[in-house]
């Protein structure tokens, strides 16, 4: 069964004050992985998609990377307005259409 | 370019009641998916609908249903409406892989 865990929970930063996300993923083929944004009480907003080991992808303040086992979504100089939930998720070649989904991260970024 | 979107925003229902969803996707996008978000908890795959026809289902009882027409808006209905049937209920759109959310429906059953 495909799983997704991400890390942390819940994670507080100061204005400028960069860090990373943790998704890591079980599947068996990947077709894509995911990161989102979720807003509360909102649709998620869609980020990034990842194919292939090593890829790395780039917006504004934002870089998701990939490895076989987990991806990152690094945050460079965070501000207030980029907080907000970080979901992650994948899909796998013989699961056609369904994306699993992580829990998510929750982002506060304090001015 | 206008996104996905969804009806009613808010829908508040009775125990054993039926509720009906909809949700229209992006033009051009043939692909709809149903997911439910309750409260604490991620998202949940529910439903996938392209070309008219039911591809993939989640772990989900019958009592959750849908359907899609022929300009790919879709239904979702839940039959016998329980308790924790109460969530945002998520619908997507795709062209290829990559899904794009609409606004929800917050369900809330009492």
């Amino acid at each position: 069964e495909d799983q997704v865990t991400q890390s942390p929970e819940a994670l507080r930063l100061q204005e400028g004050e960069s860090s990373s996300l943790n998704c890591s993923y079980t599947v068996s083929g990947l077709r894509g992985l995911f990161w989102y944004r979720q807003d509360p009480g909102k649709g998620p907003e869609f980020l990034f998609t990842l194919y292939s080991a090593g890829e790395e992808k780039e917006k504004e303040r934002l870089k998701a990377t990939l490895t076989k086992k987990e991806s990152f979504l690094h945050i460079t100089a965070p501000k207030p307005e980029d907080s907000a939930t970080y979901l992650c998720a994948v899909q796998a070649v013989f699961h056609a259409g369904k994306s699993t989904f992580g829990d998510g991260t929750t982002l506060t970024v304090k001015p | 370019e206008a996104g996905v979107t969804q009806s009613p925003t808010h829908l508040i229902k009775t125990r054993g009641q039926q509720a009906t969803l909809r949700c229209s996707p992006i033009s051009g996008h043939t692909s709809v998916y149903w997911y439910q978000q309750a409260l604490g908890l991620g998202l949940q795959f529910l439903l996938w609908y392209d070309e008219g026809e039911e591809r993939n289902r989640g772990n989900f009882p019958p009592r959750f249903s849908g359907r899609q027409f022929p300009n790919y808006s879709s239904e979702l209905n839940v039959n016998a409406l329980e308790l924790e049937d109460s969530a945002l209920y998520l619908c997507a759109s795709s062209l290829v892989y990559e899904q794009y959310f609409g606004p929800g429906t917050r369900l809330t059953v009492t």
